[in-house]
């Protein structure tokens, strides 16, 4: 099994422009998950889904948009990037509805927006 | 709603020393606590997690956590550093049933260099 995999691992954007992160797993996990990493303030989530065709804000959800069409996938979208989204993304899954369930990392995206 | 606080955003120990990472917690619900590692360059990996009963959790690589529900408190141990050790942990409570789902509120990381 590859776990959660996510492409591309690195990236560089001009303000303004466009992209897609995608995430994987082949756990046949329910839930997914979209983590923003910065300095000093842990991980902060973007976006979730509880299921295939199914997505949710999370805390900072402002200039992110999400689409979970298959229940392996689920893409992170920036319509207009700007400097502030300057971050590590992390991508998440974990089986059940359980607070108790573990949730496994996929290694990470940098992007960094000029 | 959950939070996490870890005290110190670097500690630096000794090869063989004692390792003490501190973790403070607040929760309106009965606490899931997790703590994770990420090594350089990597995503974050469990390490253990404490849910229901023993108190004393014993996780991968030797490390081991006390929940300690009048403290408030999840602190990460290990008896002898290894250099392997380096990296950075965070500790997370799961905000369950709450507003997002399951998410984890994780707190801001805490560096560990172990010294030769």
């Amino acid at each position: 099994n590859a776990g959660v995999t996510q492409t591309p691992k690195f990236r560089v954007l001009k303000t303004g422009q466009s992209m897609t992160l995608l995430c994987a797993q082949d756990m046949n996990h329910e839930y997914m998950y979209w983590y923003r990493q910065d300095p000093g303030m842990g991980l902060r989530l973007i976006h979730y889904s509880v299921g295939e065709g199914t997505t949710a804000k999370g805390e900072v959800p402002d200039g992110y948009n999400v689409s979970r069409l298959k229940k392996q996938n689920f893409l992170l979208g920036l319509e207009s990037a700007a400097p502030s989204q300057t971050s590590v993304y992390f991508c998440a899954s974990s089986y059940g509805t359980g607070g108790t369930d573990t949730q496994y990392f996929g290694p990470g995206t940098r992007l960094t927006v000029l | 709603a959950q939070s996490v606080t870890q005290l110190g955003s670097h500690v630096s120990v000794s090869e063989g020393a004692l390792v003490l990472l501190r973790c403070n917690y607040s929760s309106s619900v009965p606490p899931y606590l997790f703590w994770y590692v990420q090594y350089p360059n990597q995503g974050l990996q469990l390490l253990l997690k404490y849910t229901t009963g023993a108190t004393l959790v014993k996780g991968i690589n030797g490390f081991e956590a006390e929940f300690k529900k009048s403290e408030t408190s999840f602190h990460l141990t290990k008896p002898s550093a290894h250099m392997s050790d380096a990296a950075e942990y965070f500790c997370a409570v799961s905000a369950y049933g709450g507003e997002y789902g399951n998410k984890l509120v994780f707190g801001a990381g805490t560096i560990l260099r172990v010294k030769s």
